[in-house]
């Protein structure tokens, strides 16, 4: 079993629309949780960071944790063509690090 | 405050060549960690340096090869380059301490032809 699994998508939706996009992991010893987004041919962009379990909103985008169901979310609002992109999550204890395969998302005007 | 730097950003390669990537981290960030990234493997993790010493290493074959200088700074090597080589490195850089947020530099495309 893969340490973090996420949805490869892709994933397509109008303007204007609430996206959705999630992860689930199997370590529990997990404190930090971060979702990137990553434009083609760009590196990684750090969007939001959440420590252990709760909410955190930031604009458009509120990242929610849920530790006993080893569940994390991204929520965007009001998504826009520019949102288009490759959302990752990731998540560390300590020096560990492991990321998501990534969920493409295209926004359509 | 200046972001992760990665340089070059592209570079054409041959097979049996090597090359040598750089990566300046954020100021402050003792640790750089590298990544290459393909369309059909996602992120994989190479390596992770802390105050010049290697601390994590991925599962990668000894072609792959790192360091970090006293300044932070690293550099990744990969010697008789194969096709299966050609990908996005990334590097990324973090304080490396309980708050260990990974931050990415832009990336070297690397094509080995």
């Amino acid at each position: 079993q893969k340490e973090v699994e996420q949805d490869p998508g892709p994933l397509s939706v109008p303007e204007g629309a609430i996206v959705s996009l999630n992860c689930t992991y199997s370590n529990s010893a997990f404190q930090y949780f971060m979702w990137y987004r990553q434009y083609s041919r760009k590196g990684p962009e750090l969007l939001m960071y959440t420590y252990s379990s709760g909410n955190k909103e930031d604009g458009r985008f509120t990242a929610q944790v849920d530790k006993s169901s080893k569940y994390i979310s991204l929520f965007i609002r009001d998504s826009q063509p520019s949102d288009s992109a490759t959302y990752l999550c990731a998540m560390c204890t300590g020096n560990q690090f492991y990321f998501g395969t990534g969920t493409s998302l295209t926004v359509i005007p | 405050k200046a972001g992760v730097t990665q340089t070059p950003r592209y570079l054409i390669k041959t097979r049996g060549q090597q090359v040598t990537l750089s990566c300046s981290p954020i100021s402050g960030h003792r640790s750089v960690s590298w990544y290459q990234q393909t369309p059909g493997q996602g992120l994989q993790f190479l390596f992770e340096y802390f105050s010049e010493t290697q601390r994590n290493k991925g599962n990668f074959p000894g072609r792959f090869s790192g360091r970090q200088f006293s300044n932070s700074r690293s550099e990744m090597n990969v010697s008789t380059l194969e096709l299966g080589d050609s990908a996005l490195y990334l590097c990324a850089s973090s304080l490396g301490g309980a708050e260990n947020i990974q931050y990415f530099g832009a990336g070297t495309r690397l094509s080995v032809l």
